[in-house]
């Protein structure tokens, strides 16, 4: 089983739709949670971070239920500009650093 | 402009040849990372460096051998090259006391025929 599970999609929405994605993890021992977004053949560049108590930014917002071990990540008012990968990301911490985990990426197309 | 240069950018190589990737970074980070992506399979970790002076392996090390030259630069090589290893490479670095994540570097897209 992966560390970090996403439906790879991709979802393909009109432009002003809400979507959302889902993402789960299986290390109960996660502390930290992160969205990434990436662009077609460039580098992962981080989106948000995700609190326990939930959190906006902007269109965006992030939920975390540890109980259920998921993050959510909710985009309202879709843009063409948002067409990209999503990746998940957990953070595991050792003694002097953090590794981040990453799910394979949920892809959204928005469409005019 | 702040951040973690990889080079090279493209390569192509033949089985069994050696390369090193190159990646530094200037934001004085304490923990640098290589991954590799590949479609499907998302971004693994095949060597980290917590600290300079330290490496340690990650999900994916076999085939790779890592330096932790000095602060600044983590190097990855491929001893001998296999069709198996063409993937996107992708160096970060990150700080411990940083909670934003990792800064990545733009890629390395290696093809091994």
């Amino acid at each position: 089983r992966k560390e970090v599970e996403q439906d790879p999609g991709p979802f393909n929405v009109p432009e002003g739709a809400t979507v959302a994605f889902n993402c789960t993890y299986s290390n109960s021992a996660s502390q930290s949670f992160f969205w990434y977004r990436q662009d077609c053949r460039k580098e992962p560049k981080l989106l948000m971070s995700v609190y326990s108590s939930g959190n906006e930014d902007g269109r965006f917002t992030a939920q975390l239920n540890r109980a259920s071990q998921y993050i959510s990540l909710l985009i309202r008012d879709s843009k063409l500009s948002d067409s990209a990968t999503y990746l998940c990301v957990v953070i595991l911490w050792g003694d002097s650093s953090y590794k981040l985990i990453f799910g394979s990426g949920t892809r959204l197309l928005v469409r005019p | 402009n702040a951040g973690v240069t990889q080079t090279p950018k493209f390569q192509v190589l033949k089985t069994g040849q050696s390369m090193t990737l190159q990646c530094a970074q200037d934001m004085n980070h304490n923990s640098m990372y290589w991954y590799r992506q590949d479609p499907g399979m998302g971004l693994r970790l095949i060597y980290y460096s917590a600290s300079e002076g330290t490496t340690d392996k990650g999900e994916v090390p076999n085939g790779y051998n890592v330096s932790r030259l000095n602060k600044r630069e983590f190097s990855l090589r491929l001893e001998s090259a296999a069709p198996s290893q063409t993937s996107v490479y992708f160096c970060a670095s990150s700080e411990v006391q940083d909670y934003r994540g990792y800064t990545f570097g733009s890629g390395t897209r290696l093809t091994v025929v």
